[in-house]
């Protein structure tokens, strides 16, 4: 079974900083991993995913991600953060290859919730 | 382009009545469909998905049930809404092989008073 581990609820940072906010994941095989946005009252946003080649995957506004294989980990990044990033994170796997049926059912973490501090 | 629309984006209904969201995508052909509910602003619960019309694969046991009536159409519905079904409902929708992820529509706050 799949599994996505956010570690910290809250990631409080102050603008002009840089960022990072932690995913660790575990799947059979190789993984689709993805990073959304969600602001208050809105639908997830998607920021960026990784599937082959760069370790490193630039997304939306700024952010990155960095997938390690041996650490089984893929960290958001973002150089230098500002108060409009604040919002709440998923980081998200899902196996390359189709479950019985032909679904893909990611799994979601629970969220880290991003405060930038003026 | 590919969209997705959910309505409404708010709802407050009495308890014992029913339900009916919908949530439709324009722009693609024979797409997967999930509904999710989150509950207190953090973790996606998946309630519901569909790989084709009429197909529908449920989770969790509960008091809800969905509906693919058209290719792009996704329906959630309830007979008799608990206070429990309260929450924000959102409805995504995937290529078949997921190689892009979710897109997911702009949700519905559901309270159940």
């Amino acid at each position: 079974a799949q599994s996505v581990a956010q570690p910290e609820d809250q990631v409080n940072v102050a603008e002009g900083n840089p960022l990072t906010v932690k995913c660790t994941y575990s799947v059979s095989g190789n993984p689709y991993l993805f990073w959304y946005v969600q602001y208050p009252n809105r639908g997830l946003q998607f920021l960026l995913k990784y599937i082959t080649g760069d370790n490193l995957v630039k997304g939306s506004y700024g952010f990155e991600a960095e997938f390690n294989k041996s650490q089984t980990s893929f960290h958001l990044k973002k150089p230098s953060a500002l108060v409009s990033d604040s919002a709440l994170y998923f980081c998200a796997v899902s196996p390359l290859k189709a479950a019985s049926g032909g679904s893909y059912i990611p799994t979601f973490g629970r969220g880290t919730s991003l405060i930038v501090h003026p | 382009s590919q969209t997705i629309h959910q309505w409404p984006a708010t709802l407050v209904q009495p308890v014992g009545s029913p339900l009916s969201l919908e949530c439709t995508v324009e722009g693609t052909s024979n797409p997967n469909l999930y509904w999710y509910r989150q509950a207190a602003g953090r973790g996606l619960q998946l309630l519901f998905y569909s790989v084709g019309i009429g197909q529908i694969s449920s989770e969790v046991p509960q008091n809800l049930s969905a509906s693919r009536p058209q290719d792009r159409q996704f329906i959630l519905s309830s007979k008799k809404l608990l206070l429990s079904d309260s929450g924000f409902y959102l409805c995504a929708w995937s290529v078949r092989g997921f190689s892009d992820g979710y897109t997911f529509g702009s949700g519905t706050r559901l309270t159940v008073v």
